[in-house]
């Protein structure tokens, strides 16, 4: 089964700090990994794939197929960074989402 | 060259009443699934799509159904709507290997 864990609801940082979003992951295929972003309850928008291997607004995130994890991370956090970020994994035709982390950086 | 839209962007019902949510996309993606936002549970998906004529449940699929009778449609009705089904709906598409796409959402108050 597909199962996506992401263990913080919330996350609050100040500005220039570095950040870590964690994001586990179950699945028992050849998983493919993202990040999405929303803020102020707008749309998603997609900041991440992991087979881009590309950094968006300064968010890198690697695979760890060993741990599972695929946690998103920014070295020094900006205030418009603020917003809900979710991880998701596609498999079997279909996305799961994690429940989500809210990251509030604080000025 | 619209994207994905959703209709209607808000809407309030009373419990027991039926409603469909609408979904089209014009970018010929023959994913298409839909989601439910509550706080503190993320997304969670319904019902999706993988093509034409085929649909799956997912995650949270009772008291919702779907058909795919186009590529370019997939609404999402609720027959006999309940304040437990008070969320926000997001409808999503992708093709192939590529990402989804979001639509803006249609927030349901069922009072």
């Amino acid at each position: 089964a597909q199962r996506v864990t992401q263990p913080e609801k919330l996350l609050s940082v100040f500005k220039g700090a570095p950040v870590e979003l964690k994001c586990n992951y179950s699945y028992s295929g050849s998983p493919e990994l993202f990040w999405y972003v929303q803020y102020s309850r707008q749309r998603l928008q997609l900041l991440l794939r992991h087979i881009s291997r590309e950094s968006i607004k300064g968010f890198t995130a690697d695979l760890n197929k060993g741990e599972t994890s695929f946690h998103l991370k920014k070295p020094f956090a900006q205030e418009e960074d603020s917003a809900m970020y979710y991880c998701a994994l596609r498999g079997g035709g279909k996305l799961i989402f994690g429940q989500g982390t809210e990251l509030s950086v604080k000025p | 060259n619209a994207g994905v839209t959703q209709t209607p962007k808000f809407q309030v019902l009373k419990t027991g009443q039926s409603m469909t949510l609408q979904c089209a996309q014009d970018m010929n993606h023959e994913y298409m699934s839909w989601y439910r936002q509550d706080p503190g549970m993320g997304l969670r998906l319904i019902h999706y799509s993988v093509g034409a004529g085929i649909t799956d449940q997912g995650e949270v699929p009772n008291g919702y159904n779907v058909s795919r009778s186009t590529t370019e449609d997939f609404p999402l009705r609720l027959l006999s709507a309940a304040p437990s089904q008070t969320s926000v709906y997001f409808c999503a598409t992708s093709r192939g290997e590529s990402w989804y796409t979001f639509g803006s959402g249609t927030r349901l108050t069922v009072v």
